[in-house]
């Protein structure tokens, strides 16, 4: 019962590297979203997907880009990753369109030195 | 100040006891207001969700109300388990696609 999976779970980064946040759903959903969690903060929203072969910005997409690949999907990338992008990256997916995020993966941990 | 409000920020209870978080909101207008649970190093789980319609929801041990007229909701946990101890999030939506505005969470801990 895979649900939704992230990969990698932990990564260290230095400045001005890049990388790219892979998700995958196995629920046949239609939406998938990146939200990013610091500490004192409430998850906010970087990027979603209404569904497969369409992208829209959240609350802070600048320094992101996204994927939509398939409808299983779903990558985020840092072009050139900054210290103040240091935080855990979760992925979540919605059976509906533009719904509210039903299932979350464990989230990856990232370290931007 | 957040127009979501988590409270109190954080909890210890012994296991077998009872407890209730509180969420109150100020924002308008109301769809529905969602409660995860977030056990550390995991992503949140969905415990219930409740529209305006609804004043009470139960998800086993765990049961959400509502009241939409003083925007206030609560998650009453019965019987805790040392299984209980996470962060308990409360996320309110407005609708029509506006943004979700996330609480910033209650921490429980449950002691043996």
């Amino acid at each position: 019962n895979a649900g939704v999976t992230q990969t990698p779970k932990f990564q260290v980064l230095k400045t001005g590297q890049s990388m790219t946040l892979q998700c995958a759903q196995d629920m046949n959903h239609n939406s998938m979203y990146w939200y990013r969690q610091d500490p004192g903060m409430g998850l906010r929203l970087i990027y979603y997907s209404a569904s497969e072969g369409t992208t829209d910005k959240g609350e802070v997409p600048n320094g992101y880009n996204v994927s939509r690949l398939n409808k299983r999907e779903f990558s985020l990338r840092l072009e050139s990753a900054a210290p103040s992008q240091t935080s855990v990256y979760f992925c979540a997916s919605s059976v509906r369109q533009g719904y509210q995020p039903q299932h979350f993966g464990d989230g990856t941990r990232l370290s931007i030195l | 100040k957040n127009q979501v409000e988590q409270s109190p920020q954080s909890l210890i209870i012994l296991e077998g006891k009872n407890c209730t978080l509180q969420c109150n909101y100020t924002v308008s207008p109301f769809s529905n207001l969602r409660w995860y649970k977030q056990d550390t190093g995991r992503g949140p789980v969905s415990l219930t969700i409740m529209t305006f319609s609804e004043n009470t929801k139960s998800n086993g041990r765990y049961t959400a109300t509502l009241d939409a007229d003083t925007k206030q909701s609560s998650l009453h946990i019965t019987a805790s388990q040392l299984s209980d101890s996470a962060s308990y999030i409360c996320v309110y939506n407005a609708g029509n696609n506006r943004k979700l505005i996330w609480g910033l969470g209650t921490s429980l801990g449950v002691n043996p």
